[in-house]
C-alpha cells in the first residue's frame, strides 16, 4: 500500500530565511503528489501537485517542489518564508489518477518567527 | 462563491452514541469524500459519494456510514461512538468521480467532534 513520510514533525525558521520540508513517498509505477496546507482553524487548501510533466512545480505564493523519482521525494521548499506562511503543511499522493483517495503524511508545523 | 461548508463546528458526544455529520459541497461540485484527522495525525480517507452511491471507501468500520442527497450534500453518521472516534472530521469536493487528477479536492473546515 501507498504510504507518505514527512520526516519533520517540526521546522522553526526565521522570517526571509529559506526553508525545505521534506516528504518521501513509498515506490509505485505511476504517482500524483500533493502538498496541502492548513492554516490555524481552517480545511486543508491545495498548496501545488504534480501529476506528469516537468518535475519541478510551483505555486502562486513562492513554494516549489520537486519531483525526484530515483529517490521517491517529493520535497517543498522556498527561499524567504514571511510570517504568514505559519501553517501545518501535509504531503500527500495517489497512485490512481481516478480516485480522491489520498494518502496523507503526518505533517509538518512550519513556524516562521520574526 | 461558497466554498464546502460543514456542520456543526464542534460536538460533543457520550460514548455509545451516534452522530451526524453535514456536508455542503462547493457550488458545481458533485463528489463528496469525507476523512478523518486524528490529532497530530494526517487526514485518512473514509469514503466517499458520488450519484449518491458510495464509490470507494478507506479502512474504516461499518460503524461509519454516509449519504448523498440529490442536491449532493452529504452526511457522515457515527454509531455507537468510540473514544478513539474523537477527531477533527474533514469534507472534500471535487467535480466528477475520481477526479482529483483534474479537480483539486476542495476542503471545508471540519467539524471537531468530541467523545467523553
Amino acid at each position: 500500500a501507498q504510504s507518505v513520510t514527512q520526516l519533520d514533525s517540526q521546522v522553526p525558521v526565521f522570517e526571509e530565511a529559506p526553508v525545505e520540508l521534506r516528504c518521501n513517498y513509498s515506490s509505485s509505477v505511476s504517482v500524483y503528489l500533493f502538498w496541502y496546507v492548513q492554516y490555524p482553524n481552517q480545511g486543508l487548501q491545495l498548496l501545488l501537485k504534480y501529476l506528469s510533466g516537468s518535475t519541478l512545480v510551483e505555486s502562486i505564493n513562492g513554494f516549489e517542489a520537486e519531483f525526484n523519482k530515483s529517490q521517491t521525494s517529493f520535497h517543498l521548499r522556498k527561499p524567504s518564508v514571511h510570517i504568514s506562511d505559519t501553517a501545518e503543511y501535509f504531503c500527500a499522493v495517489s497512485d490512481d489518477r481516478n480516485t480522491d483517495k489520498l494518502i496523507f503524511g503526518t505533517g509538518t508545523r512550519l513556524q516562521v518567527f520574526p | 462563491d461558497a466554498g464546502v461548508t460543514q456542520s456543526p463546528t464542534h460536538l460533543i458526544k457520550t460514548r455509545g452514541q451516534q452522530v451526524t455529520l453535514r456536508c455542503s459541497p462547493k457550488s458545481g461540485h458533485d463528489t463528496v469524500s469525507w476523512y478523518q484527522q486524528a490529532l497530530g495525525q494526517g487526514p485518512q480517507f473514509i469514503f466517499q459519494y458520488y450519484e449518491e452511491e458510495e464509490r470507494q471507501r478507506g479502512n474504516f468500520p461499518d460503524r461509519f456510514s454516509g449519504h448523498q442527497f440529490p442536491n449532493y450534500s452529504s452526511e457522515l453518521n457515527v454509531n455507537a461512538l468510540l473514544l478513539g472516534d474523537s477527531a477533527l472530521y474533514l469534507c472534500a469536493s471535487s467535480l466528477g468521480h475520481g477526479s482529483s487528477y483534474n479537480s483539486p479536492l476542495h476542503f471545508g473546515n471540519g467539524t471537531r467532534l468530541t467523545v467523553t
